[in-house]
């Protein structure tokens, strides 16, 4: 099993660019989570999606987020325009049924 | 609510002694209750959890947990310290049945030879 794939790991982009981050969950699961780590702020959740479909986006800082899920194995969080307040590692995680989040590797993005 | 409260941001240790991680949890069912590992650049790694059956959890690289009820508490324990320990540790609760986890501050575990 590849575990959680990120991409890319590491992203460096202009403020007002936008930026797209992506995640494969692992095969079968059905829970797909994307957090946001800072060290103000530490580890916050931004939305998560159930079966594709977004539950809770009670975290998304603001309109300037977005994020999909069109299919099982795949997400995008999307930041547009981006700003360097935005600067933090993401995380994407996946869970089944047994309630255990699985961690991709992160993406470190730097916004100038 | 659900919380969860790690008591102090940074814990220092000499190789080979006891580590003792705290987390206090507030939750109005019973829970299920994790440990997470971040090593440094990398993701959260699943160390440990508490789903209901034996209350002393065993889990990767040594470390254990004990689930008390009474005291609202799981902390992390392992009886000697490695240098690779040195790590992020992230207490976590879900109320049973729901699909989130709330993670607690972390801890930032470091080890002296």
């Amino acid at each position: 099993d590849a575990g959680v794939i990120q991409s890319p790991r590491h992203e460096v982009t202009e403020m007002g660019q936008e930026v797209t981050l992506r995640c494969k969950p692992i095969s079968g699961h059905d829970y797909l989570f994307w957090y946001r780590q800072t060290m103000m702020r530490g580890l916050e959740l931004l939305i998560y999606f159930n079966n594709n479909v977004p539950i809770d986006d009670s975290g998304m800082p603001e309109d300037r987020f977005s994020a999909k899920m069109p299919n099982a194995s795949f997400s995008t969080l999307k930041i547009q325009p981006s700003e360097p307040r935005d600067s933090a590692v993401y995380f994407c995680a996946s869970s089944g049924t047994t309630y255990e989040q699985y961690f991709g590797p992160g993406t470190r993005l730097t916004v100038t | 609510a659900q919380s969860v409260t790690q008591l102090g941001s940074h814990v220092s240790v000499s190789e080979g002694a006891l580590v003792l991680l705290r987390c206090n949890y507030s939750s109005s069912v019973p829970p299920y209750l994790f440990w997470y590992v971040q090593y440094p650049n990398q993701g959260l790694q699943l160390l440990l959890k508490y789903t209901s059956a034996a209350t002393l959890v065993k889990g990767i690289n040594g470390f254990e947990a004990e689930f008390k009820k009474s005291e609202t508490s799981f902390h992390l324990t392992k009886p000697s310290a490695h240098m690779s320990d040195a790590a992020e540790y992230f207490c976590a609760v879900s109320d049973r049945g729901a699909d989130k986890l709330i993670f607690g501050t972390g801890t930032r575990l470091q080890v002296f030879p």
